[in-house]
């Protein structure tokens, strides 16, 4: 199976500041025939299943607002949020597609400074 | 707009069987470009995938080696509808389960359902 492991698993940032969530998969997951890394970033507020954020490592999903961005490449990925608003306290998970079985990191909590 | 709409299964009991539905609508179940998925919560185990079923000429099941051996996804298509039953629960099976539309052109879930809170004790 392929491991996700996130880092930190937990972040204070204050409001309009940057938070950097970290992603580590223990293999890659560059589908070679598209080159589309298949790295996917979900946010889960307490009580709600998880939204889908953004999809292909850097896509953002419709409806995203343009402060969450997604990079990296090859095993390592990175989802920012550029200025922290109040309403993305969440947990946010990144998970692969590239490969079943189909698996999640252990989550970062973001909290509000 | 897809929308899934999550059974909710009552009170279990440990050895006996856990049962799911999750409702489609606004898309098909037998569509060539969605799997239908279902996963787990908890605690201890995070967020964990269980298996999915999906359409491509014909009707395939893939299963989370975790509980391959006691797991069973059944498509309905006459209801636009997909079930999951798990067989000989225990409290380890404690979780919120969620089913989900895995997207083939995102390659990603995409929508969920609300989730449904499952309690496994005597």
């Amino acid at each position: 199976d392929i491991v996700m492991t996130q880092s930190p698993d937990s972040l204070a940032v204050s409001l309009g500041e940057r938070a950097t969530i970290n992603c580590k998969s223990s293999q890659s997951v560059l589908y070679t025939s598209d080159n589309n890394h298949y790295l996917t970033w979900y946010q889960q507020k307490p009580g709600q299943p998880p939204r889908l954020l953004i999809y292909w490592a850097s896509t953002r999903d419709s409806g995203v607002p343009d402060r969450f961005s997604g990079s990296g490449s090859g095993t390592d990925f990175t989802l920012t949020i550029s200025r922290v608003q109040a309403e993305d306290v969440a947990v946010y998970y990144c998970q692969q597609y590239h490969t079943t079985p189909w698996t999640f990191g252990q989550g970062t909590k973001l909290e509000i400074k | 707009q897809v929308h899934l709409q999550q059974s909710s299964p009552g009170l279990v009991k440990p050895s006996q069987t856990l049962s799911l539905t999750c409702a489609i609508s606004g898309d098909s179940i037998s569509s060539n470009s969605a799997s239908w998925n279902w996963f787990r919560q908890s605690p201890s185990r995070g967020l964990e995938w269980l298996g999915r079923t999906f359409y491509r000429s014909k009707w395939s099941n893939d299963y989370a080696l975790s509980v391959r051996s006691r797991i069973t996804f059944n498509p309905d298509t006459s209801k636009n509808q997909f079930s999951m039953q798990l067989n000989s629960v225990s409290p380890e099976d404690t979780a919120v389960y969620y089913c989900a539309r895995g997207s083939s052109s995102l390659r990603a879930f995409d929508i969920w359902g609300q989730g449904t809170m499952v309690s496994i004790s005597s």
